[in-house]
């Protein structure tokens, strides 16, 4: 099983909806969660953080974390053509034998809004 | 992009041969990492620094291998280039609220 899974798509979605992406994890010890947008051929930009269980709202996104399930999600509202790219879950893995950690990402969803 | 770079951006060697590249960030974040990214498989994280000279391992190492002299400048050695090294090789720093901010990466092609 891999740490973090997405389902790679392409997720299509007219403009104007709401565009829901998908992630689950194995590690449960994990602590902190991220969205990462990655348009094509450039490196991927941090667009969400979220800690604890519930709704983490910034502008058009929402990301939402459940724990118990081991599920984390991002919504994006009003999908414009821009918001079409890689969206890429990624998942804090903390190594206690060095007091240091590490971002383990999946895949990544591909999102196609047209027009 | 946040401090920072990464050289060459591109790169064409030859299978055999030693390859180094190179992260550099001017923010004197203490976490560095080297991600390759390969279609399929999305980012792997290959090695990690938490420090000057303190190294670890990530899920893809076999065949890099990193150093960390000055908390600067971060390294990523093939020691010998094979195919299947061909790839988009990212440098990340771990910033605020433990977000990663990426390089612009290198894309390394061996023939």
């Amino acid at each position: 099983q891999k740490e973090v899974e997405q389902n790679s798509g392409p997720l299509s979605v007219p403009e104007g909806a709401i565009a829901s992406l998908n992630c689950t994890y194995s590690d449960r010890g994990s602590q902190s969660f991220f969205w990462y947008r990655q348009y094509s051929g450039k490196s991927p930009e941090l667009i969400m953080s979220i800690y604890s269980n519930g709704d983490q709202e910034d502008g058009r996104f929402t990301a939402q974390l459940n724990k118990a399930s081991q599920y984390v999600s991002l919504l994006i509202r009003d999908s414009q053509p821009s918001d079409s790219a890689t969206y890429l879950c990624a998942v804090n893995i903390a190594n206690t034998a060095y007091n240091t950690d590490k971002l383990i990402f999946g895949t990544g969803t591909r999102l196609q809004v047209f027009p | 992009d946040a401090g920072i770079t990464q050289s060459p951006r591109h790169k064409v060697t030859e299978t055999g041969t030693p390859v180094t590249l190179r992260c550099h960030q001017t923010e004197n974040h203490r976490y560095m990492y080297w991600y390759r990214q390969d279609p399929g498989h999305g980012l792997r994280l290959i090695h990690y620094s938490y420090g000057v000279k303190d190294t670890d391992k990530g899920e893809v190492s076999d065949g890099y291998s990193v150093s960390r002299s000055k908390t600067e400048d971060f390294l990523l050695t093939l020691e010998s280039a094979t195919s299947s090294q061909t790839s988009v090789y990212f440098c990340a720093i771990r910033g605020r609220n433990n977000g990663y901010t990426f390089g612009s990466g290198t894309r390394l092609t061996v023939v």
